[in-house]
Parts: C-alpha cells; structure tokens; sequence
C-alpha cells in the first residue's frame, strides 16, 4: 500500500530533550516536506527536500532540522525543543515541487 | 498579506445542495493549485488538483481556477453529510507550498 508514515504518533516531552520525528514514504517520491498545523495559523511548510541531500527552508523553520539521506526518509529533529513548538505535525511526500502532496498520520507533539 | 485566503466559515448547507468554497491568492507566479479535505484529527486528504484556467471536475467535485482574478474555487455537488470537513485550499509557489487556514462545511441531513 503506498503510504507516508510517521513515527511516533503522540509524543509528550520537555523543554530541551532533542527529540526525532521520523518520516518515511514507499513510494519513490522525490519531494518530501514536513508542516506543522496549528489553529487559526494552518498547515505552515517547516522545511521541504527536492531530492537525496537537498534540503531547504520553508516558512518557519526557527528550532528545526532536517536530513535527507535515503529518498524514502526525511526526519525532523528539535535539537531543543520548546512549549511554542507544540503543535500537530505532519509529513508529506510528492511526485515533485509542484504535484500534488500525499500526507502521513501526523505527530501530535507536547513540549512542557 | 497572507499567500491564501479562505473564508474560515462555518458554511452549512443542506444535504443534496452544492456547497460553494472560495479561495483567494496573493502571487500570480502560482502554478500549481489543490483542494484537500481534513476531518478532525486527521491528515489532509487530496481531493482536486487543477494547473490551467478553467473548472476540472471529478464526480461530485468541480475546481474552477481563474488566475487573472487569482481565485480558485470549489464546488462540491449532491453534498453529503460525510463531506462535513474542513477543505484546505493550497498552491505551490516555486517549490514551496503555502496553504490556507480553511473552510469548516457542515452538511445538515
């Protein structure tokens, strides 16, 4: 089944614990991209990746990273995270830049 | 100025009626433009792609782009109480992709 997963699903933490999300699509997309989504503000675009070590920055990328390794991965990383990064978060991959986005599950994430 | 602007609603209609969403953008470099839907809690799911002027229809669901007025529309047919959702209007602007806030629709059986 093609699919863009996401792990974990619900994470609760603290301010500071480096935490990985992780990303992963079967479907040999090139573009892959990770948003988060909060109310009144909606989906906002973190960082996107053209292809295997090409990476850049969406629209609020502060507190963030990313790699892109293998093309069926892309983890997000929060070095350091904190309570303004709560939020729903959500994987997304593409055929490429401008096609349609197919999204993972999401990662409901609570930094106290 | 936002890159998308939705009408957040709420926007009831009743069941069998064609709901009318609207979304409007900022920059004419625009190329690409999609409809989702999202139900609570869940990932947003694709309904419509359109790349050219004009309306693309797909069963019940039509999205009419005009980009000389920087609009881009949806018109859902026959509505549903399962079409009750939030629909995302989102387009790509070279390789990003901006989104709006979206439209809640109910449909009333």
């Amino acid at each position: 089944e093609a699919q863009v997963t996401q792990n974990p699903r619900y994470l609760i933490t603290v301010t500071g614990k480096k935490l990985t999300v992780t990303c992963s699509q079967n479907m040999n997309h090139e573009y892959m991209s990770w948003y988060r989504q909060d109310p009144g503000l909606g989906l906002r675009q973190i960082y996107y990746s053209m292809n295997v070590e090409v990476t850049d920055k969406g629209d609020v990328p502060e507190g963030y990273k990313v790699s892109r390794k293998e093309k069926r991965n892309f983890p997000l990383i929060l070095e350091s995270p904190s309570p303004n990064q709560t939020s729903l978060y959500f994987c997304a991959s593409s055929p490429g830049g401008k096609n349609e986005q197919f999204f993972g599950p999401g990662t409901r994430l609570t930094v106290l | 100025q936002k890159e998308v602007e939705q009408n957040s609603g709420p926007l009831s209609v009743p069941e069998g009626a064609i709901a009318s969403l609207n979304c409007t953008y900022s920059d004419r470099g625009s190329q690409s433009f999609f409809w989702y839907r999202q139900y609570s809690g869940k990932s947003p799911e694709l309904i419509m792609s359109i790349y050219s002027n004009g309306d693309q229809e797909d069963g019940r669901f039509t999205a009419q782009l005009n980009k000389a007025s920087q609009y881009v529309s949806l018109l859902i047919r026959d509505s549903q109480p399962s079409d009750s959702a939030t629909y995302l209007c989102a387009l790509n602007t070279g390789n990003q992709f901006y989104f709006g806030t979206g439209t809640s629709l109910t449909v009333i059986p």
